[in-house]
């Protein structure tokens, strides 16, 4: 299972922060990805960031500039910062683990989403 | 930047052959996935590597991708099958979804 966790509502300018707490498996796994992926209301999916445990990164290039994930194996967590919010950033953050097994690419598991608004 | 191209909507019957296309430049020489996503709910993974099915997804469910199309078929849809449905696939290390499709049962 993954579980989101952080504000829901931050002020335009300041820091986003979200944490997924994984239970049931290890963040520390050969074969795991851990990634953050966001939907704009009412809009598509957009991918974010991945980490492995070993603390390789992989930006989309859109958001790299603003982005930070970073992995914690002792807590079996993984965490999302985006600075410089703006209200384009509302969105519900998933994280997600993208699996490699049989070196086939995918994310497979998702956790419930958390919505995170960005207004004053 | 990689993209992918879907139909915003697609119509079916109870019971008929729903198919849901992804457009990319060479798309065939990537792996594609996609995922179904409920009103309110998180995005399910449904068909990865182009025809693999997760454990618990019904058979109904397939998919393909040669040239620049990926399709996802869907066998004798049902109205549970009523959501909107995401194709994916990796530049290099970047994630790309599509735009999505709703699929309407009527």
């Amino acid at each position: 299972q993954l579980q989101e966790s952080g504000p829901g509502l931050v002020k335009p300018s300041e820091t986003l922060s979200l944490t997924c707490t994984v239970s049931g498996g290890s963040v520390s796994g050969d074969n795991y990805y851990w990634a953050w992926i966001r939907q704009p209301p009412g809009k598509g999916l957009e991918w974010i960031a991945t980490i492995y445990y070993s603390g390789s990164t992989y930006y989309n290039p859109s958001l790299k500039s603003r982005v930070t994930i970073s992995i914690d194996t002792s807590k079996n967590q993984f965490s999302l910062k985006l600075t410089s919010a703006t209200a384009a950033d509302t969105a519900v953050y998933y994280c997600a683990r993208r699996n490699i097994n049989d070196s086939a690419s995918r994310f497979d598991y998702w956790g419930q989403g958390t919505l995170v608004t960005v207004s004053s | 930047s990689y993209e992918l191209t879907q139909p915003p909507s697609v119509s079916v019957s109870p019971g008929q052959t729903a198919s849901v296309t992804c457009s990319g430049d060479n798309l065939g020489k990537k792996f594609t996935s996609w995922y179904q996503q409920r009103p309110g709910q998180s995005p399910l993974l449904i068909i990865y590597h182009d025809t693999k099915r997760p454990s618990g997804i019904p058979e109904r469910f397939s998919g393909s991708n040669s040239g620049n199309t990926a399709t996802l078929t869907i066998g004798g849809t049902q109205l549970m099958d009523e959501a909107d449905y995401y194709c994916q696939a990796w530049d290099s290390s970047t994630a790309i979804f599509g735009g999505g499709t709703k699929l309407t049962v009527l």
